[in-house]
């Protein structure tokens, strides 16, 4: 079993949906990312959380390290929303490792 | 420029011959990562460095790879005798301590190397 696991792998919403992407990981952390990565792109830093919740523009990320569970939401997506939404986390004894989620290739259609 | 430079964006070498990928942090961040992505896969880690010093190498294959970061200039991933399963997506990431809750990343675009 992965240390970090997302759902779903893939989503294909319209455009103006909510969208949910979720993260679940097993071991202990001392912070979680959300990036995004366009085809071929390179990697966006999209939010970098150890508590609570973070809000950026139209994007939302909620952490609870209780449950070891985190959402990424999507409010009034837009087909540029397009793209994988990747989920990592710094375990708690590494202190800089990521370990990576497997991505969610998110595709808003107009 | 505020981010991390990759260079080259693609790169294509025969098997057998070397790959340099060249990695350029955040002015005035000093800790650099390195990950790499297979098709179809998630990253995962090879490599990390400071100034001078590589901190851990755990994710880097033992042979024919090795990394640098000297004290002037780009960290450098160094690929010797390429064979087909090299060819990925490297990407670099840097920060200005170590990247734990204190410190975010800031990743670049990463190269793409292909081995034909």
């Amino acid at each position: 079993k992965n240390e970090v696991e997302q759902s779903p792998q893939n989503l294909t919403a319209q455009e103006g949906e909510f969208i949910t992407i979720n993260c679940s990981y097993s071991v202990g952390i001392s912070a979680l990312h959300w990036l995004q990565q366009h085809p071929g792109g390179g990697i966006v830093s999209l939010f970098m959380l150890s508590s609570g919740k973070k809000k950026h523009g139209r994007l939302i990320a909620t952490i609870n390290i209780q449950e070891k569970h985190s959402s990424l939401h999507i409010t009034a997506s837009h087909p540029r929303d397009s793209a994988v939404y990747i989920c990592a986390v710094i375990r708690m004894d590494s202190n800089y490792q990521l370990i990576w989620g497997a991505g969610t290739k998110l595709i808003i259609k107009p | 420029n505020a981010g991390v430079m990759q260079n080259p964006r693609h790169l294509v070498r025969r098997r057998g011959q070397e790959a340099r990928l060249r990695c350029s942090p955040v002015k005035g961040h000093s800790h650099v990562y390195w990950y790499r992505q297979l098709p179809e896969e998630g990253l995962k880690f090879m490599v990390y460095l400071q100034k001078e010093n590589i901190i851990d190498e755990s994710g880097m294959p033992k042979e024919r790879f090795s990394a640098e970061f000297p004290k002037e200039g780009p960290s450098i991933l160094r690929i010797q005798q390429v064979v087909r399963g090299d060819s990925a997506a490297y990407f670099c990431a840097s920060s200005p301590g170590q990247g734990n809750s204190n410190y975010g990343y800031t990743f670049g675009s990463g190269t793409r190397l292909t081995v034909v």
